[in-house]
């Protein structure tokens, strides 16, 4: 069964540090993965695109990894703002994009 | 800019009553979908619909149907509203087949008493 895990489930983390979101997949065959982010109240909106052959990327302070082998993905966050508490969701693209599976997503609190 | 509008951002409905949720894309896009997401249980594929008049169910379909007539255009029905269809509700759009991205309306939530 295709699943996506993500974890931790929460975290609050203090302005200016830095954290990690992980996602663990077991979907087959493999497209690409995204991570999303939701503001409350908001619907979700990109980040961040990973195909098979990337290993890493950076958008602003936002760094996604992908190990296509043990098919793990992480999110982490750089220097973090109270404008990135938001829920992180991970979404696993196959055959082509057109199945998608949704992780359960990361809430994340920054606090001042 | 891309944009999804979803008509209504709050509703409040009674047991029993036909709901409509509207959702309009401005991007020229093929593939719609409708989602609803519930805390713990992340976000759940109810139809989806690759061109005019063609619908597809997904994962939770039971309760609702949908109806595209234009392209720009899909709207979720729920006939006979129940308190278990209590949510948040999404729609998406995404061009083509292959590229994954999807742009998320701002969400409807209903409540259902």
């Amino acid at each position: 069964k295709n699943q996506v895990e993500q974890s931790p489930q929460s975290l609050i983390i203090l302005e200016g540090k830095n954290c990690t979101l992980q996602c663990n997949y077991t979907v087959s065959p493999f497209s690409n993965l995204r991570w999303y982010k939701q503001d409350t109240g908001r619907g979700p909106v990109s980040l961040t695109i990973m195909t098979f052959s990337e290993n890493t990327k950076s958008n602003g302070r936002y760094t996604a990894t992908l190990d296509a082998d043990t098919k793990q993905s992480s999110l982490h966050i750089t220097a973090s703002q109270l404008s990135d508490s938001a829920s992180y969701i991970c979404v696993v693209s196959q055959n082509a994009g057109n199945m998608l599976t949704f992780g359960g997503g990361t809430r994340l609190m920054v606090k001042p | 800019d891309v944009k999804v509008t979803q008509s209504s951002r709050y509703l409040v409905k009674r047991t029993g009553e036909k709901v409509f949720l509207e959702c309009v894309q401005d991007m020229d896009h093929e593939n719609m979908f409708w989602y609803r997401q519930d805390p713990g249980l992340g976000l759940r594929l109810i139809y989806f619909s690759y061109d005019v008049k063609m619908k597809e169910k997904g994962d939770i379909p039971e309760g609702y149907s949908v109806s595209r007539e234009k392209k720009e255009r899909f709207s979720l029905i729920l006939e006979s509203a129940s308190t278990n269809q209590t949510s948040m509700y999404l729609c998406a759009s995404s061009l083509g087949v292959g590229t994954g991205e999807l742009f998320f309306g701002e969400g409807s939530r209903l409540t259902v008493l």
